[in-house]
């Protein structure tokens, strides 16, 4: 069985500021992960992925996330927040293999406001 | 290349109809998927299709439905629409487990 869970359900920041939105998983199978940002009234955009290898993943638009086998954790960061970056993020797990790979578990999700 | 196409955006529909959405997915995807998201339930996952067959099914009514054409084109239905139906219907079509969204189907049922 997979889950995730997204800590903190709004994350506001300042402009310029470090953005860090926090996501913990479970999973019976080493998993594949994923974070997606949604803009309003669009669908899921796929901001980066882990799958097998480097734990240190660099996604598009400045953002990256670390694997974190131990923690069971794939927290993404942003060194410096624009204000084009206001969405929401969604976390989720997979097991990337056979008659599940196309079914995500997503967590709720974090929106994320960003004050100029 | 174009990207996952969803037809309709948006429609209104009554308690007790029916309606049908279709996907279009990525050229040469041949896995579809289907979740519905609500404020109150989030993202769930509906059910996957991968070469015209139910790979995949999520903890859905059998009011919900869906199927694969050999074009890899993807439709789902809900029958007997109530008000908690209402949603934004997202498909996907994914190539070695990477997951690409349309922009979603918003359906109000009134």
């Amino acid at each position: 069985a997979q889950s995730v869970t997204q800590l903190g359900s709004h994350v506001s920041v300042s402009e310029g500021a470090l953005v860090l939105l926090r996501c913990n998983y479970s999973s019976s199978v080493p998993p594949y992960l994923f974070w997606y940002v949604q803009y309003p009234n669009q669908g899921l955009q796929l901001l980066l992925k882990y799958t097998t290898g480097a734990t240190l993943v660099k996604g598009i638009n400045g953002f990256e996330a670390e694997f974190k086998k131990s923690e069971t954790s794939f927290h993404l960061t942003k060194p410096s927040a624009h204000m084009s970056d206001a969405a929401e993020y969604f976390c989720a797990v997979s097991s990337g293999r056979g008659s599940t790979l196309g079914r995500l578990y997503f967590g709720r999700g974090t929106q994320l406001t960003v004050w100029p | 290349k174009a990207g996952v196409t969803q037809t309709p955006r948006y429609l209104i529909k009554t308690r007790g109809q029916q309606v049908t959405l279709s996907c279009s997915p990525i050229s040469g995807h041949r896995s579809v998927s289907w979740y519905q998201q609500t404020p109150g339930q989030g993202l769930q996952f509906l059910f996957e299709y991968f070469s015209e067959t139910q790979r995949n099914k999520g903890n859905f009514p059998g009011r919900f439905s869906g199927r694969q054409f050999s074009n890899s084109r993807s439709e789902m239905n809900v029958s007997t629409l109530e008000l908690g139906d209402s949603a934004l219907y997202l498909c996907a079509s994914s190539l070695e487990g990477e997951l690409f969204f349309g922009e979603g189907s918003r359906l109000t049922v009134l």
